[in-house]
């Protein structure tokens, strides 16, 4: 079993959906917790970074994280076509730890 | 957010040549950046973390002759693919971890001929 579960996807859906993206872990260690975009042939780029258990928004992103169940999402509001991307979801232990990653989510927006 | 820079973003080499990639943080100093490795439709592959004037951890399976790491001040990281064959064809992504989290740089395209 991988410490991070993500479904590949694709996940497609019209513009101006909701769109809600999960990752679910093994390891009870994990204390940060973040959301990266990746565009095809760039880096990831950070969207939300959580620390431990809780909610938080920054414009149309909301990340929510649920340690009881082991359980992260990221949720789009209002998406647009320009939200089409894979979408890493990431944990650490520790400050300055390596992240585990999840393996992706392909999200496409079709206008 | 925080600025990571790398350079090349594109190269193209003959087999059996170096490449030296270099990893900047631009606004923040970073004591410890990572070199990730990421194949078409795959997730990010942990290579190494870099520390400010130490050496390099390797991650299992990671050839540290080959994959050669230099962190020389707080805000560069290189590292050098040496004698590159076509296997190492890959993307090549940096990061550097700031207070809160990490950054990612550009990537970096790496093909062998």
């Amino acid at each position: 079993q991988k410490e991070v579960e993500q479904d590949p996807g694709p996940l497609s859906v019209p513009e101006g959906a909701i769109v809600s993206l999960n990752c679910t872990y093994s390891n009870s260690a994990f204390q940060y917790f973040m959301w990266y975009r990746q565009y095809s042939r760039k880096g990831p780029e950070l969207l939300m970074y959580t620390y431990s258990s809780g909610n938080k928004e920054d414009g149309r992103f909301t990340a929510q994280v649920d340690k009881s169940s082991k359980y992260i999402s990221l949720f789009i509001r209002d998406s647009q076509p320009s939200d089409s991307a894979t979408y890493l979801c990431a944990m650490s232990g520790g400050y300055g730890n390596k992240l585990v990653f999840g393996a992706g989510t392909i999200l496409r927006v079709k206008s | 957010g925080a600025v990571v820079s790398q350079h090349p973003s594109w190269v193209i080499c003959k087999s059996g040549t170096s490449v030296k990639i270099e990893c900047r943080s631009l606004d923040f100093q970073a004591t410890t950046m990572f070199w990730y490795r990421q194949f078409p439709k795959q997730s990010l592959m942990l290579m190494a973390t870099s520390n400010e004037g130490s050496k390099a951890t390797y991650e299992q399976g990671v050839e540290k002759d080959k994959f050669l790491i230099n962190h020389a001040s707080l805000t560069l990281s290189t590292l050098t693919v040496t004698s590159a064959h076509p296997e190492d064809s890959s993307f090549y992504i940096c990061s550097a971890r700031s207070p809160e989290t990490q950054y990612f740089g550009p990537g970096t395209r790496l093909l062998v001929l």
